[in-house]
């Protein structure tokens, strides 16, 4: 059983382009969420979602940054026109319920990150 | 805001001795606490979880310890290996909502 795979691991982006991460969950996870790590800071929550819905966007930026997650394919991040402070490391998780719906606590799996870099 | 707080950048310990992280939290609706260790350039991994429903859970190595009333939580690592070198972050959950929130991380440091 495959983790969760995120791509590009390392990305590099000029000021003002669109950057595109991915993120497929593990097998049978269908709730996804995107943290991102500024440098020498912690892991900020950024948006949560289920197969084609957004259940907490509460942590995104309110321009440029948007996620989806298709019935089919992986989960998008974008940023469209990226500035330098874009720099970090983004990661995406899955679980296999919805977290407080009075199911089983779970952990949220962690996939190995996409490295953002503007220029 | 930060509702999760680990106060503590940084800490070393030697091989063999108990490594204890800790983890302070201001939300009194948090009801599920988690621990992730990071490597550098690799995602968190999960470590060990408590239900707010208990106060201690133990698997191996660590056990994590819940003070509901001081709202405080630790990990304690014993015997620490020089393995367990990673940056440590708590994170707690919101009884009814889907997110987890991180703490900024603790880098732990064994020594051989």
């Amino acid at each position: 059983n495959a983790g969760v795979m995120q791509n590009p691991r390392h990305l590099v982006r000029r000021r003002g382009q669109e950057a595109r991460l991915r993120c497929s969950p593990m097998k049978g996870h269908s709730h996804v969420y995107w943290y991102r790590q500024l440098p020498e800071e912690g892991l900020k929550f950024m948006v949560y979602l289920q197969k084609e819905n957004i259940i907490d966007e509460s942590g995104m930026p309110k321009e440029r940054f948007s996620a989806e997650f298709p019935k089919e394919g992986p989960s998008i991040l974008r940023i469209q026109q990226v500035v330098r402070g874009d720099s970090a490391a983004y990661f995406c998780a899955s679980s296999p319920n919805r977290a407080g719906s009075g199911g089983l606590n779970t952990e949220a799996f962690f996939g190995q990150g996409t490295r953002l870099t503007v220029v | 805001d930060q509702q999760v707080k680990q106060n503590s950048p940084s800490l070393s310990v030697q091989e063999g001795r108990i490594s204890i992280l800790n983890c302070d939290y201001t939300n009194s609706m948090f009801d599920y606490f988690l621990w992730y260790k990071k490597y550098p350039a690799e995602g968190p991994t999960f470590l060990i979880s408590i239900s707010s429903i208990k106060d201690k859970n133990e698997d191996g190595r660590f056990t994590v310890f819940l003070n509901k009333s001081a709202k405080h939580l630790s990990l304690h690592i014993v015997p620490s290996q020089p393995g367990d070198s990673a940056v440590y972050f708590c994170a707690a959950r919101e009884s009814g909502t889907y997110k987890y929130i991180f703490g900024t991380g603790t880098r732990l440091k064994v020594l051989a």
